[in-house]
C-alpha cells in the first residue's frame, strides 16, 4: 500500500505569499492518479487539482500542481485571505484510495 | 445543480449497526464510480469504500468485512451498511462522485454526516 506523506504539518505564511506544499508517495505512483483537496473548517473537502497538474472547475489560476514519480507539489502563487485551510493529497490505485495527512495552511 | 447529500448519522453502542444514505440529485449516480471517506474528530481524511459501475466493491482494510457498500439505482442513493462498529470508527462520513475512470478524483461531495460509536 502507497503511504503519502506531506510536509510541512504546518505552514505559516501572510497573505500575498507564496506557498509550496509537498506530498512524497513511498513509491513511484501514476501522476493521472494524484489530486489535491482543500477544506476549511465544518466544511467538506474540495477538489483542487486532479491528474497532479490539471485545476478543477473554477479553481484560481494561482493553485498550480506539478511532480512525477514519487514528489508531488501543490502551489499558490500568491495567498489570498480565503486560502487558509487544510490541504490534502490523494492517489488511487488497485482500487484503493490513500491520503496524506493533511498540510494545514495558516495566517502568520 | 449537482449535489449529494449523507443522511443516516448518529449515536450507537459498540457492536451496533448503523446504515447510512447518500442521496444524489443532478446527476445518475449508476453512471459514476461512488465512494465513502471519512474524517474522525480533529483527524485527517480516510477513504472508507468505492463502488464501481458495474456493481464491484471494495474496502479500506479497517473496514472490510464489517461495512457494506451499495446503491440503488431507482432511487439514486447510495448507502453503507455499518455493523460491528468500534469507537475508531467515530467519524464524519462523506459521500463523493468519483466521475472519471481515467483519473479517479473526487469532485462532488456531500456536507457529511456524524457517526459517534459510544456506550
Amino acid at each position: 500500500e502507497i503511504v503519502l506523506t506531506q510536509s510541512p504539518d504546518t505552514l505559516s505564511l501572510s497573505p500575498g505569499e507564496r506557498a509550496t506544499l509537498s506530498c512524497r508517495a513511498s513509491q513511484s505512483v501514476r501522476s493521472s492518479y494524484l489530486a489535491w483537496y482543500q477544506q476549511k473548517p465544518g466544511q467538506a473537502p474540495g477538489l483542487l487539482i486532479y491528474g497532479t497538474s490539471s485545476r478543477a472547475s473554477g479553481i484560481p489560476e494561482r493553485f498550480s500542481g506539478s511532480g512525477s514519480g514519487t514528489d508531488f507539489t501543490l502551489t499558490i502563487s500568491r495567498l489570498e485571505p480565503e486560502d487558509f485551510a487544510v490541504y490534502y493529497c490523494q492517489h488511487y490505485g488497485s482500487s484503493l484510495y490513500t491520503f496524506g495527512q493533511g498540510t494545514k495552511l495558516e495566517i502568520k | 445543480e449537482v449535489q449529494l447529500v449523507a443522511t443516516g448519522g448518529g449515536l450507537i453502542q459498540p457492536g451496533g449497526s448503523l446504515r447510512l444514505s447518500c442521496a444524489a440529485s443532478g446527476f445518475t449516480l449508476s453512471s459514476s464510480y461512488m465512494s465513502w471517506v471519512r474524517q474522525a474528530p480533529g483527524g485527517g481524511l480516510e477513504w472508507v469504500s468505492i463502488i464501481y459501475i458495474g456493481g464491484s466493491t471494495y474496502y479500506a482494510d479497517s473496514v472490510r468485512g464489517r461495512f457494506t457498500i451499495s446503491r440503488d439505482d431507482s432511487k439514486n442513493t447510495l448507502y453503507l451498511q455499518m455493523d460491528s462498529l468500534r469507537a475508531e470508527d467515530t467519524a464524519v462520513y462523506y459521500c463523493a462522485r468519483v466521475p472519471s475512470f481515467f483519473y479517479y478524483y473526487m469532485d462532488v461531495w456531500g456536507r457529511g454526516t456524524t457517526v459517534t460509536v459510544s456506550s
